[in-house]
């Protein structure tokens, strides 16, 4: 079975500064999706950003980017320039690609409570 | 396009009570998936339906939790008797594709929180 873990339950960073969220993950399978999703008081999770395993170009959205080191099992979240409205829960997740039909689950991580300091 | 729809937002029940969970999904959405937070912890998956079928339920405590989706659309999650460590918030998501793929994000509702007593 596929683990996720996140080491750093909290994480504080200054308005306009740069995070960065670590996350790793244990899995024998070689095909497989990765996501950061985040959660702020509202509870709705909402995808921050996604990696393919077979891509080997590091996946960016804005100020979001991420650096995925597939031998080492690590996908971390770096936030620039980061917001008030950044903050919130952030997990990390995988999904595998192997096989259709009860593999679409994500399997979270326990997450990182991020804030920002003004 | 409106999100996923939740409710009770909030519930708070004595244990060995019943409680019900509603969920809407986004229209035209195939795939189901209810999820439990428990505080402290990621989303753990309950169930997952494609149309009005169970997919995966291995996760689910069968001995008391429940779970439908009639004619595909909405579905209510079931907990009866409750006890303390169901307290947790219950996530509802939909996405689009039969199955879930790297182009058909999961959309989550704002959830239910639980609390039992």
């Amino acid at each position: 079975a596929q683990t996720v873990t996140q080491s750093q339950p909290e994480m504080s960073v200054q308005e306009a500064e740069t995070v960065t969220l670590s996350c790793t993950y244990d899995t024998s399978e070689s095909d497989y999706y990765l996501f950061w999703y985040k959660q702020p008081p509202s509870r709705q999770m909402i995808l921050v950003i996604r990696q393919e395993a077979y891509k080997q170009q590091n996946a960016t959205e804005n100020r979001f980017s991420v650096n995925f080191q597939k031998a080492a099992k690590s996908f971390s979240l770096k936030i620039s320039d980061s917001q008030l409205g950044d903050a919130a829960m952030y997990f990390c997740a995988y999904r595998s690609a192997e096989g259709k039909g009860g593999n679409e689950k994500l399997t979270f991580g326990t997450g990182t409570r991020l804030t920002i300091i003004p | 396009e409106a999100g996923v729809a939740q409710s009770p937002r909030y519930k708070i029940i004595e244990k060995r009570q019943s409680v019900a969970f509603w969920c809407n999904p986004i229209s035209g959405h195939a795939t189901l998936y209810w999820y439990q937070q428990i505080l402290g912890q990621g989303p753990k998956l309950l169930i997952q339906f494609q149309n009005n079928g169970v997919v995966d339920d291995s996760q689910l405590p069968k001995d008391r939790f429940s779970a439908e989706r009639l004619k595909g659309v909405d579905s209510t999650l079931k907990i009866q008797p409750a006890k303390l460590e169901d307290s947790a918030v219950y996530l509802c998501a939909s996405t689009p594709r039969l199955f879930f793929g790297y182009n058909s994000p999961l959309h989550f509702g704002n959830g239910t929180r639980l609390t039992v007593t």
